[in-house]
C-alpha cells in the first residue's frame, strides 16, 4: 500500500510565478490536509479538505493561496504569485477518517524555493 | 482552545541512555494525544497515540509514552537511546470530543540529538 504522495519534492519558483503543488492520499483515505512548515519550525495548519469540499481553510492565506481536491486525481494546493515568505516546506497528510482518534499520514513534502 | 508546549527546544543524551522528550497539553475535552517523528529531509512518521485506556502507550522503535492525567503531561520515553534516534520529535493534541475541532494543534518541536 503507497504512502502517501507528494510532488515535485523540490519546486523553484521566481517571485510572481505559480507554484502548483500535488498531493496523492493514501489508498482509501479521503481526507486530506495541508501543513506549511518554516525552517526549524513547527507544522502550522493551512487547509482541510474531502473529496471535492473544502471543510477547513482557516490556515490558508486570503490571498493568492487555494486548495482543491477533486473527485479524481489528487488534491492540489496552488499559491499564485509567489512571493519569497512562501519558501517553505509543504507537507499534505491523509487519514481515512474525520474521527479524532485516527492519527494523519504524512507524505515527503514539496520544499518550494522562492529565488 | 487547544494548546501543546515542548519546552526543551533540544534534548542530548548519550547512547544507551534513557531519553525523555517533554509534552504538556491543554485541551476542552479528552485528549487525543500523539507523537510524531521527522528525519532530516523527511516527512513526519507516526510514533504513537493516546486515545484512551493504558497511560503508558508502546509505539514504533521502541518508543513509548506516558499520559498523565493530573499533570497534563505526554512525555516520550526510550529505556536506552540509539544514534539513529536523533530526530525532531513533534507532539500533538486533538480534542476527543466527537463535535470539537477536528484540527490536530502541534508543538513547535523538540531536536533530540544521540551522541555515540
Amino acid at each position: 500500500n503507497a504512502g502517501v504522495m507528494q510532488n515535485p519534492r523540490h519546486l523553484v519558483r521566481r517571485r510572481g510565478q505559480e507554484a502548483r503543488l500535488r498531493c496523492s492520499p493514501m489508498k482509501g483515505h479521503s481526507h486530506v490536509y495541508w501543513y506549511r512548515q518554516l525552517p526549524e519550525e513547527g507544522l502550522k495548519f493551512m487547509v482541510y479538505l474531502q473529496k471535492e469540499n473544502i471543510i477547513d481553510e482557516s490556515g490558508m492565506p486570503k490571498e493568492r493561496f487555494s486548495a482543491e481536491f477533486p473527485k479524481e486525481g489528487p488534491s492540489i494546493l496552488r499559491i499564485q504569485q509567489v512571493v519569497r515568505g512562501d519558501s517553505a516546506a509543504y507537507f499534505c497528510a491523509s487519514s481515512p477518517s474525520w474521527t479524532p482518534s485516527y492519527e494523519q499520514y504524512f507524505g515527503p513534502g514539496t520544499r518550494l524555493t522562492v529565488t | 482552545a487547544q494548546s501543546v508546549a515542548q519546552p526543551e527546544d533540544q534534548v542530548n543524551v548519550a547512547e544507551g541512555n534513557p531519553l525523555t522528550v517533554k509534552c504538556t497539553y491543554s485541551v476542552s475535552g479528552n485528549p487525543y494525544l500523539f507523537w510524531y517523528v521527522q528525519y532530516p529531509n523527511r516527512g513526519l512518521q507516526f510514533l504513537l497515540k493516546y486515545i484512551t485506556g493504558d497511560n503508558l502507550v508502546k509505539g514504533s522503535y521502541g518508543f513509548e509514552a506516558e499520559f498523565n492525567k493530573s499533570q497534563t503531561s505526554f512525555h516520550l520515553k526510550k529505556p536506552s537511546a540509539l544514534v539513529s534516534d536523533s530526530a525532531l520529535y513533534f507532539c500533538a493534541v486533538r480534542d476527543g470530543r466527537m463535535d470539537s475541532n477536528y484540527q490536530l494543534v502541534w508543538g513547535a518541536g523538540t531536536k533530540l540529538i544521540i551522541k555515540p
